[in-house]
């Protein structure tokens, strides 16, 4: 079973529209979890770390659910900017790495 | 400016030659990274370095090695057991690697191409 699941990509969506994008974990004693932002043939760039409360930045929403072990994030009015690939990335309790998912590509079309 | 610098940006090898991947950071992290991406693959971890002279295999430690014998550096050989060295190599540093929501920080990555 994979430790960190993602959507399968690509999400092909309009400026302004608002997407969400879900991941699932597989580790119960995983403790953190962050969405990382990666754009093509570039480094992955943390996006923001993801509270148990919730948490949100600007037009970035996180949300951790621990008892169905799933993370999402949503973006509100998608800019062009946000063309990129989303990374699911979750530690876990005891480990000292950071455990990947694939990866969503999101694609924001004028 | 503060960071973490690998070069060479690009690299062609021949197959069967050893490579050298070189990662710097000036950030004081006391943690180090390597991981690999393959197209359509997340990132996997080759090797890791919580303190300088001490380091821990990945999960694809086969056919890599490491040193890290200064805090700021954490160089990268790809060596010719690695049946599949083609890849895009990046390399990350964390203030600590055991604490709670730690967050790792990436260089821009180099690209291996052999031949």
């Amino acid at each position: 079973r994979k430790e960190v699941e993602q959507d399968p990509g690509p999400f092909n969506v309009p400026e302004g529209a608002t997407v969400a994008f879900n991941c699932t974990y597989s580790n119960s004693a995983s403790q953190s979890f962050f969405w990382y932002r990666q754009d093509c043939r570039k480094e992955p760039k943390l996006l923001m770390s993801v509270y148990s409360s919730g948490n949100e930045d600007g037009r970035f929403t996180a949300q951790l659910n621990r008892a169905s072990q799933y993370i999402s994030l949503l973006i509100r009015d998608s800019k062009l900017s946000d063309s990129a690939t989303y990374l699911c990335v979750v530690k876990s309790i005891g480990y000292s790495t950071l455990t990947f998912g694939k990866g969503t590509m999101l694609l924001v079309s004028p | 400016d503060g960071g973490i610098t690998q070069s060479p940006k690009y690299l062609f090898r021949k197959e069967g030659q050893n490579v050298t991947l070189s990662c710097e950071q000036n950030l004081n992290h006391d943690a180090m990274y390597w991981y690999r991406q393959d197209p359509g693959q997340g990132l996997r971890l080759i090797y890791y370095s919580q303190i300088v002279n001490d380091f821990q295999k990945g999960d694809i430690a086969e056919g890599y090695s490491v040193s890290r014998e200064k805090k700021e550096s954490f160089p990268l050989t790809v060596t010719s057991a690695q049946k599949n060295p083609t890849a895009f190599y990046l390399c990350a540093s964390s203030i600590e690697g055991q604490g709670r929501g730690e967050t790792q920080y990436f260089g821009p990555g180099t690209r291996l191409l052999v031949l």
